[in-house]
């Protein structure tokens, strides 16, 4: 079946460095890709996201890119700061249905 | 717009009960999606309504079941619950639009479950 894997399950910076996450995806029909941050205790929030036919995608820290033939994206987080501890989850999805999410990379980010 | 609702947030069962939880989503959102979340699971995909029909459905057992409602509220069901399902159940719901041009999901509080 679809499944999507997400490395590394833990992840711990000092605060400034930069953050990468990547995730693989099996489904070739997925055109959507949505990165979710989910703090302690939290609903999970959209931080961003990238649809197929774009490469690349970024929002002040945020950044994300796709490789379409390779079926990976990454998330990168540059200048990480303590607030961005969290729990981010990729996912991928065919047009928002069916949407598979990763097992979550647990971020931590040292002051 | 007032987000995703879901209640209740709280709710302590024995095994064996049976136990329904309702999402209500942003208005005008047609999708509803459910999730179950244990600590170190992630997301685990129970099944996706859409204009009441199921559209997808995880790899749960036949003890976990939804429906939709017309105005696209849902309902969540375990019957005989075991220890196993403690967790977090969140809904998600998304606009669903023809073409996909909306397709985030945005989630519920959701709905934390204990069993004993």
């Amino acid at each position: 079946g679809e499944n999507v894997e997400q490395h590394p399950s833990t992840l711990s910076v000092q605060e400034g460095d930069s953050a990468v996450i990547k995730c693989t995806y099996s489904d070739s029909a997925s055109n959507y890709f949505p990165w979710y941050k989910q703090e302690l205790g939290k609903r999970p929030q959209l931080i961003i996201d990238i649809r197929s036919n774009v490469g690349e995608k970024k929002d002040q820290r945020i950044a994300v890119t796709l490789n379409k033939t390779a079926k990976h994206f990454s998330l990168h987080i540059t200048e990480t700061q303590p607030e961005d501890s969290a729990v981010y989850f990729c996912a991928a999805s065919q047009g928002g249905f069916k949407t598979i999410f990763g097992a979550g990379t647990r971020l931590f980010v040292k002051a | 717009k007032a987000g995703v609702t879901q209640t209740p947030r709280y709710l302590i069962k024995t095994r064996g009960q049976q136990v329904t939880l309702s999402c209500s989503p942003i208005s005008g959102h047609r999708s509803v999606s459910w999730y179950q979340q244990t600590p170190g699971q992630g997301l685990q995909f129970l099944f996706e309504y859409f204009s009441e029909t199921q559209r997808n459905k995880g790899n749960f057992p036949g003890r976990f079941s939804g429906r939709q409602f017309s105005n696209s509220r849902s309902e969540m069901n375990v019957s005989t619950l075991e220890l196993g399902d403690s967790a977090l159940y969140l809904c998600a719901s998304s606009l669903a639009q023809a073409g996909g041009a909306t397709d985030t999901q945005y989630f519920g509080p959701g709905t934390r479950l204990t069993v004993l």
